[in-house]
């Protein structure tokens, strides 16, 4: 089976650059999850979707970042205008309902 | 509010030897707890999981987890950890989402384990 499918897996660009990232699910699972993982923070939940409707978006940082899903098999994160501090591994996860979280190899992402 | 605390940040092993990582939350309802373990440049991978019943739980890769609730506490545990074990490990825990089941996960900072040979 396949598993969470992040693109892409690595991002270099200068400040200032739109960023996109962009995640496909596990099929049939009805929750999404953006993660962004650090050094300093550690893991942390940006957002999360069920059934494609944003529950929780109080982790997203700033106006910068934001996430669609425009359907059931397609997210992305976006962060517009980028900034260096935002440099870090970005993950995306899925799970059904009632179940365990699975997770994608993630994007790392560096802002020069 | 939830949290999840991983107390040892490293631990060092020597290849053979059996290894305990320590968890402990803090939730006001009944947990729903995870290992995960992460290696370099992969996404987090689940352990195991528990989410009712038998308190000790098997996972994949030789792991168990013990639940023990007057501690707060699930640890995991490996008899005789393998050179391939060493790796960044988190717990986590999850709250409930609008009535279902799961939601969120709350991680630790996660423990690092390295094995010597």
């Amino acid at each position: 089976d396949a598993g969470v499918i992040q693109s892409p897996r690595h991002e270099v660009t200068e400040m200032g650059q739109e960023v996109t990232l962009r995640c496909k699910p596990i099929s049939g699972h009805d929750y999404l999850f953006w993660y962004r993982q650090t050094m300093m923070r550690g893991l942390e939940l940006l957002i999360y979707f069920n059934n494609n409707v944003p529950i929780d978006d109080s982790g997203m940082p700033e106006d910068r970042f934001s996430a669609k899903m425009p359907n059931a098999s397609f997210s992305t994160l976006k962060i517009q205008p980028s900034e260096p501090r935002d440099s870090a591994v970005y993950f995306c996860a899925s799970s059904p309902t009632g179940g365990a979280q699975h997770f994608g190899d993630g994007t790392r992402l560096s802002i020069l | 509010a939830q949290s999840v605390t991983q107390p040892d940040i490293h631990i060092t092993v020597s290849e053979g030897a059996s290894l305990e990582l320590r968890c402990n939350y803090s939730y006001g309802a009944t947990p729903y707890l995870f290992w995960y373990v992460q290696s370099p440049g992969q996404g987090l991978q689940l352990l195991l999981k528990y989410f009712s019943g038998d308190t000790l739980v098997q996972g994949i890769k030789g792991f168990e987890a013990e639940f023990k609730r007057s501690q707060s506490s699930f640890n995991l545990r490996k008899p005789s950890v393998h050179w391939s074990d060493a790796a960044e490990y988190f717990c986590a825990v999850a709250a409930p989402d609008r009535g279902s089941t799961l939601g969120r996960l709350y991680f630790g900072r996660g423990t690092q384990l390295t094995v010597w040979p």
